[in-house]
């Protein structure tokens, strides 16, 4: 199994610029989330989706949108990129053992 | 809401055992997780406790659980230079909905 699918690997934007990360996943799970990983800081939910055709906010919000376009895939939007939002995203979908998460190898995303 | 704390830095000599700790806030987690986390890649899950164990042993792994004063550890029997890495403890709440609240990780280095 492929697990949980993240692209593009690297990126780098320019201030204003727009763009979605992508992720998808092939284990049937219902639950999907997008994390941003900075130093010191461990890891900060953006957004998740508990189910197909719903999304909530996470504690960091602001700046992204996020789309569920069916149960495997769930993208991340940055509108205008600003240079706070260099970081690492990772996205993860929950099930198998003890209901914990597996996470995609991430996206290192810089912002100039 | 939900708080995780952890350690930022454990250094220990190859062989030795290392004792990687963690706090919590929230007294109706359910399931706690150890993820590990190598240099640029996404979160393995290690290891997971149901909330009602006092210890679960995995291999090289021990998990303990102190609910009463919501404590976490992580012990790795004879550490070896493959387990240098960022350990990161999370807590999940109940409901099927629930999300994982992660600690901002420990970075364990392991000298020769």
């Amino acid at each position: 199994n492929a697990g949980v699918t993240q692209t593009p690997k690297f990126q780098v934007l320019k201030t204003g610029q727009s763009m979605t990360l992508q992720c998808a996943q092939d284990m049937n799970h219902n639950s999907m989330y997008w994390y941003r990983q900075d130093p010191g800081m461990g890891l900060r939910l953006i957004y998740y989706s508990a189910s197909e055709g719903t999304t909530d906010k996470g504690e960091v919000p602001n700046g992204y949108n996020v789309s569920r376009l069916n149960k495997r895939e769930f993208s991340l939007r940055l509108e205008s990129a600003a240079p706070s939002q260099t970081s690492v995203y990772f996205c993860a979908s929950r099930g198998g053992r003890g209901y914990g998460y597996t996470f995609g190898s991430g996206t290192r995303l810089t912002v100039v | 809401g939900e708080d995780v704390e952890q350690s930022l830095f454990l250094s220990v000599r190859e062989g030795d055992s290392s004792v990687i700790n963690c706090t919590y806030t929230d007294s109706s987690s359910t399931y706690l997780y150890w993820y590990k986390q190598e240099p640029g890649a996404g979160l393995q899950l290690l290891t997971y406790i149901f909330s009602n164990m006092d210890m679960k042993q995995d291999q090289r792994l021990t998990v303990l659980l102190n609910k009463k004063d919501k404590h976490l550890s992580l012990r790795i029997a004879d550490t070896q230079t493959g387990d240098s890495a960022i350990y990161f403890c999370a807590e999940r709440g109940p409901g099927t909905a629930s999300k994982l609240t992660f600690g901002t990780g420990t970075r364990l280095q392991v000298t020769l």
